[in-house]
């Protein structure tokens, strides 16, 4: 993995607690993304980010918030976790909007709610 | 809405054979695909990309885009059976920063 490290790599916690994902890099790239991976749904973006501080809605966003104080780090937050939102949970980074724009992954965080 | 189209599979092919993998797409504008190869519980990783038409080829490996009928494959000659996975195409259309991902076909390679 491109020095993308996501923590923690496992959990279950309780329907209605908050639950947050990190996810760090060591690539000093400037955009990061948030996904979500179900069977038969692909991965679906959650949040993303192009800059400390700048982020923005991706397509399935509701119930989730992020944050990016340093270029380095991107947190996803469940406010209120549902049964709903038991996934595996990627993050990726991109190094530019210049083209091509491919993206690497980091090693995933299996999230189970009860 | 934009949307990313692959079978799913399972594709199944024999040892040594050729694995045709392919995408349809509708956002006339895209720009860039993608090709990411997922191992089970594991997380995608970027095989290769295209954004001309024509081929692309990168080993084993060999991309091929028609803008105009809105399709990108992949080819995967000698399939070997490390090559069984889940195979996910993308697409970059004129939304900012997003990629638009397809479900995946899953792959097994016989031997």
């Amino acid at each position: 993995d491109a020095g993308i490290t996501q923590s923690p790599r496992h959990k279950v916690t309780e329907t209605g607690t908050p639950v947050t994902l990190r996810c760090h890099q060591t690539e000093n790239h400037r955009y990061m993304y948030w996904y979500r991976q179900d069977p038969g749904h692909g991965l679906r973006l959650i949040h993303y980010s192009y800059g400390v501080k700048d982020t923005d809605k991706g397509e399935v966003s509701d119930g989730y918030s992020v944050s990016r104080s340093k270029t380095e780090d991107f947190l996803l937050t469940l406010e209120s976790a549902t049964s709903s939102q038991t996934s595996v949970y990627f993050c990726a980074i991109s190094e530019s909007s210049g083209g091509p724009y491919e993206q690497y992954f980091g090693p995933g965080t299996r999230l189970t709610v009860t | 809405q934009k949307e990313v189209e692959q079978n799913s599979g399972p594709l199944s092919v024999p040892e040594g054979a050729i694995a045709s993998l392919n995408c349809t797409y509708s956002d006339r504008g895209s720009q860039s695909f993608f090709w990411y190869r997922q191992y089970s519980g594991k997380s995608p990783e970027l095989i290769m990309f295209i954004y001309s038409n024509g081929d692309k080829e990168d080993g084993r490996f060999t991309a091929q885009l028609n803008k105009a009928s809105q399709y990108v494959s992949l080819l995967i000659r000698d399939s070997q059976p490390s090559d069984s996975a889940t195979y996910l195409c993308a697409v970059w259309g004129d939304s900012n920063y997003q990629l638009i991902w397809g479900a995946g076909t899953k792959l097994i390679i016989k031997p």
